[in-house]
């Protein structure tokens, strides 16, 4: 079955960039989704990217794509302390299946 | 920006009531869901509905639980006889369209806790 595997912490400091990781096991995953989830909050959608992209832009948010090792990032430009939150990668897997396989989350810490 | 709503954002119940999970999705979206995330685990998928119907579910998605959309608003999920391993956080999303390229968009969700 599907699986997304996060690494679950990262520590930065404020103005570095990020880079948060993610790998996926099925090869048929159709779109890759990024959320980020604040203390107390709710899944907040960041950016997403269809399989057949290699890169997306979003302001200060890079996707990657490596279709041929599975394997996504999310690159923050200029982190920011307001950052500081956990991010979710997730992936649908098929056209016409709408569940979300979700990854375990990887909390970065921004530090002043 | 509008938003899914989610009430209550925590409840507690004892083990064996019902419980009932309130979402107002997006207005112009037509798919729903439901997620949860147990402490210290994933998120997982629970249901997805469509048309006034399930579309899809998960093996977690027993007998127990079902969801309605009793009127143009409203999207629940209820548990008909709680256990302690449903508690966790409950999140409703809702999307615009069938096409793959309409993302999902999260409630806050409910903290549900079985005592």
């Amino acid at each position: 079955g599907e699986d997304v595997e996060q690494s679950l912490f990262l520590s930065v400091r404020e103005g570095d960039s990020s880079v948060i990781n993610c790998t996926y096991t099925d090869s048929s995953s159709t779109y890759l989704y990024w959320y980020k989830q604040e203390p107390g909050a709710g899944l907040q959608l960041l950016t997403y990217i269809f399989s057949n992209m290699d890169m997306k832009q979003d302001q200060r948010l890079t996707v990657l794509l490596n279709k041929k090792d599975k394997h996504l990032s999310l690159r923050i430009a200029d982190t920011q302390t307001g950052d500081s939150a956990i991010y979710f990668c997730a992936e649908s897997i098929q056209t016409g299946r709408r569940a979300l396989t979700f990854g375990s989350g990887t909390r970065l810490q921004v530090q002043p | 920006e509008p938003e899914v709503t989610q009430t209550p954002s925590h409840q507690v119940t004892q083990m064996g009531q019902e419980v009932i999970l309130r979402c107002v999705p997006i207005s112009n979206h037509l798919y729903f869901y439901w997620y949860r995330q147990i402490l210290g685990q994933k998120v997982e998928f629970l249901v997805s509905f469509y048309n006034n119907e399930i579309s899809e579910k998960s093996e977690i998605f027993d007998d127990q639980f079902s969801v309605e959309r009793p009127d143009g608003s409203n999207f629940t999920l209820k548990i008909r006889s709680t256990k302690l391993e449903d508690s966790a956080m409950y999140f409703c999303a809702s999307s615009r369209q069938a096409a793959d390229n309409q993302p999902q968009h999260f409630g806050d969700g409910t903290r549900l806790s079985i005592l």
